[in-house]
C-alpha cells in the first residue's frame, strides 16, 4: 500500500540553526500538509499546500517556517532559526483531493525534532 | 475555536471484548469526521471516516456512529485484539482544509 515517507526519523539541531524536514507524499496525491505534535499534546495543523502554493496556515506557521515542493516527489518544511519550543514530532500528510469533499489525509511516521 | 474532547482518556479491555471510544466535538459546522489510530513512534493511521449525512458507517471490525444533534462520535471495535492497543483520535474537519485533533484516548488491550 502506498505510504507517506519522512526523513530523517530523528533530527537533533542546535538552537538558532536552520533545519529542513523532508517528506515524500503518496505519488498521485496533490494536497500536502504539515502537522506537529509536541510531546504529550495534540496534533496541531501547521500548513496545507496545493498547486505549488500555501492554501492555509495556522498561527504557529510564522515567518520562521517555509514549505517547498522542489521537485515532483518531495515536500519540505524548513525552520529558519530553530527555537527550543520547536522540539516536537513533525508529521507530513497528503491526500488526492481536498479534505472537503471528504478525502482523508494519510500521514507519515514523522520526524522527531530535538532542539538543544 | 474548535474544541475536541474525549470522554475517556484511557480505556482498558480484555482481548476479545468489544471497545467503544467516544468523542465530543464543538464545531457544529464540521461536516466530515475521521478516526485515526496512532501507535507508539508512528504517525496517525486512517481507520474510518464518516460524513455528516450519515449516522453510521461500518468497516472491518470497526463501526463509527455519529450523532450530530449532540455533537458526538463513537468508534466501536469488535473483538478487540492486542494489536489494537494505541491512541485513537477523532478528527473533525475544521470547516476548511484542516483537521482538528483532540488529545486522544489510549486503548489498552490485555491478552
Amino acid at each position: 500500500e502506498p505510504e507517506v515517507t519522512q526523513t530523517p526519523s530523528h533530527q537533533v539541531t542546535q538552537m538558532g540553526q536552520e533545519v529542513i524536514l523532508r517528506c515524500v507524499p503518496i505519488s498521485n496525491h496533490l494536497y500536502f500538509y504539515w502537522y506537529r505534535q509536541i510531546l504529550g499534546q495534540k496534533v496541531e495543523f501547521l500548513v496545507s499546500f496545493y498547486n505549488n502554493e500555501i492554501s492555509e496556515k495556522s498561527e504557529i506557521f510564522d515567518d520562521q517556517f517555509s514549505v517547498e515542493r522542489p521537485d515532483g516527489s518531495n515536500f519540505t518544511l524548513k525552520i529558519r532559526s530553530t527555537k527550543l519550543e520547536d522540539s516536537a514530532m513533525y508529521f507530513c500528510a497528503s491526500s488526492d483531493r481536498a479534505l472537503l469533499p471528504n478525502q482523508p489525509q494519510h500521514f507519515g511516521d514523522g520526524t522527531r525534532l530535538s532542539i538543544l | 475555536g474548535e474544541s475536541v474532547g474525549l470522554h475517556l482518556p484511557t480505556l482498558s479491555v480484555q482481548e476479545g471484548d468489544n471497545s467503544i471510544i467516544n468523542c465530543a466535538y464543538s464545531n457544529s459546522a464540521s461536516d466530515y469526521f475521521i478516526w485515526y489510530k496512532q501507535e507508539s513512534g508512528k504517525g496517525p493511521q486512517f481507520i474510518i471516516d464518516i460524513r455528516s449525512n450519515m449516522d453510521k458507517r461500518q468497516g472491518q471490525r470497526v463501526t463509527v456512529l455519529l450523532n450530530k444533534t449532540v455533537k458526538h462520535l463513537s468508534l466501536q471495535i469488535a473483538a478487540t485484539q492486542p494489536g489494537d492497543s494505541a491512541v485513537y483520535f477523532c478528527a473533525p474537519d475544521s470547516g476548511y482544509s484542516t483537521l482538528t485533533f483532540g488529545k486522544g484516548t489510549m486503548l489498552l488491550v490485555s491478552p
